[in-house]
This record gives C-alpha cells, sequence and structure tokens, in this order.
C-alpha cells in the first residue's frame, strides 16, 4: 500500500523568509504532483513532476522529485502573505492513474 | 479551461436519508474520482471510475456506493448517511496517464455535507 507523508503539518513563517516543505512517499513512482488549497476552496493544481530529478518553479515556488530518495520538496522563496494555504502532495501509483494524497501542509505566512 | 461541476456546495441531512451528490466534467476525461477530506487525514479515495459502468473500490468505499451512466457525469451515493460521513466531498477527472503521460487531476469546488 502506498503512503504518502508530508512535513511539517502546519508552518508559520515571517514573509520574507524561506522554507521547505517535504513529501515523502512508501513505493515506486516517478510521477508526483502539488496542490494548493485555500480556506473553503478546492484543490488547484501547482506541479506536475513526471520523471526523476524534475524540477518545476513557479514564482517562489519550486518544486523537484527524486524518486530514488522517494521524496519531493516544495521551496518558498521570501515567501509573501499571499501563498497562505494548504500545500498536497499526491503520488501516482505505478498501475495506473489513481493517485494517494498527503496529509497537508498548512502554511501561514505572517506580515 | 476544464470545468469539475459539483451539483450541491452545501447539504444538510438526517441520519437515514439518503444522499445523492453529483459530479460532471466537461472535458471528455475518462476518469473519474470520488475523495472525502477531513482534518488531519487528507484527502481519501472512496471510489474511482475508468469508464461508463465501471468502477473501483477506493480506500474506504463502506457506507458509499456510485454510478457512471455517462461518461461525463459521475455520481457518489449514501445509501443511509450517518453522522461520520459529515465531511467536504471532492469529485476529480482526469485522463489515462497512459494516454497523456500525466495523472493531473482536475477538482470540482466541493460538496460540504453535514449530516445531523
Amino acid at each position: 500500500e502506498l503512503k504518502v507523508e508530508q512535513n511539517p503539518l502546519f508552518l508559520s513563517m515571517q514573509e520574507g523568509k524561506n522554507y521547505t516543505i517535504y513529501c515523502n512517499y512508501s513505493t515506486t513512482s516517478d510521477r508526483l504532483y502539488w496542490y494548493r488549497q485555500d480556506p473553503g476552496k478546492s484543490l488547484e493544481s501547482l506541479f506536475v513532476l513526471l520523471s526523476n530529478g524534475a524540477v518545476k518553479q513557479e514564482g517562489r515556488l519550486m518544486a523537484s522529485l527524486d524518486t530514488k530518495a522517494r521524496l519531493s520538496t516544495l521551496h518558498i522563496t521570501a515567501a509573501v502573505h499571499d501563498l497562505s494555504a494548504t500545500y498536497f502532495c499526491a503520488v501516482e501509483e505505478t498501475s495506473g492513474s489513481r493517485l494517494t494524497f498527503g496529509e497537508g501542509t498548512q502554511l501561514t505566512v505572517n506580515p | 479551461d476544464v470545468k469539475v461541476t459539483q451539483s450541491s456546495r452545501y447539504l444538510v441531512k438526517r441520519t437515514g436519508e439518503k444522499v445523492f451528490l453529483e459530479c460532471v466534467q466537461d472535458m471528455d476525461h475518462e476518469n473519474m474520482f470520488w475523495y472525502r477530506q477531513d482534518p488531519g487525514l487528507g484527502l481519501r479515495l472512496i471510489y474511482f471510475s475508468y469508464d461508463v459502468k465501471m468502477k473501483e473500490k477506493g480506500d474506504i468505499p463502506e457506507g458509499y456506493s456510485v454510478s457512471r451512466e455517462k461518461k461525463e457525469r459521475f455520481s457518489l451515493i449514501l445509501e443511509s448517511a450517518s453522522t461520520n460521513q459529515t465531511s467536504m466531498y471532492l469529485c476529480a477527472s482526469s485522463f489515462p496517464s497512459a494516454y497523456v503521460n500525466t495523472g493531473e487531476l482536475f477538482f470540482g469546488e466541493g460538496s460540504r455535507l453535514t449530516v445531523l
């Protein structure tokens, strides 16, 4: 059974600071997805990582995938308040299109 | 843009009632999914479907059933609602990852169900 763990689950940071969210998973996969969820809203796709060593960047967020370590990171650079949200990683099972989600990281960026 | 529409944003039902949650997507996706989201537990897969009239159990199917009579529509049914089914329900759709080399999911806005 595929397990996906994120840490930290809660993150409070100051504007302007850098931080990294980690996503570990338990079985072989080379496809990983990051989503953002604002309070009361649904999930919005952020990054699609489809191979070992994949790196994607959008604004102050950068995601990477190391399939050998079964680890993905979401790095936040110079955080701003607008980044406050819950971030989920999701891993695709090698046998098909099914995704398993992590518990989510609730990020709060304080002025 | 992909659009996944869930019929009800907020529902309040009583214990024992039959509940239907409807989901429609307009991108001709083969795959459709129902998740529930609870604080501290992330998203858990209830049921999914790879094609019309096909369904597969996810991780927590007990107490739920589904129907997929048309490609664009995937319904979640709670035969006899219970208080522990109070949750946010999220519908999602995707192309088969073998076709487009990504299993990226597109989500609806969610249906928040309260069972009293």
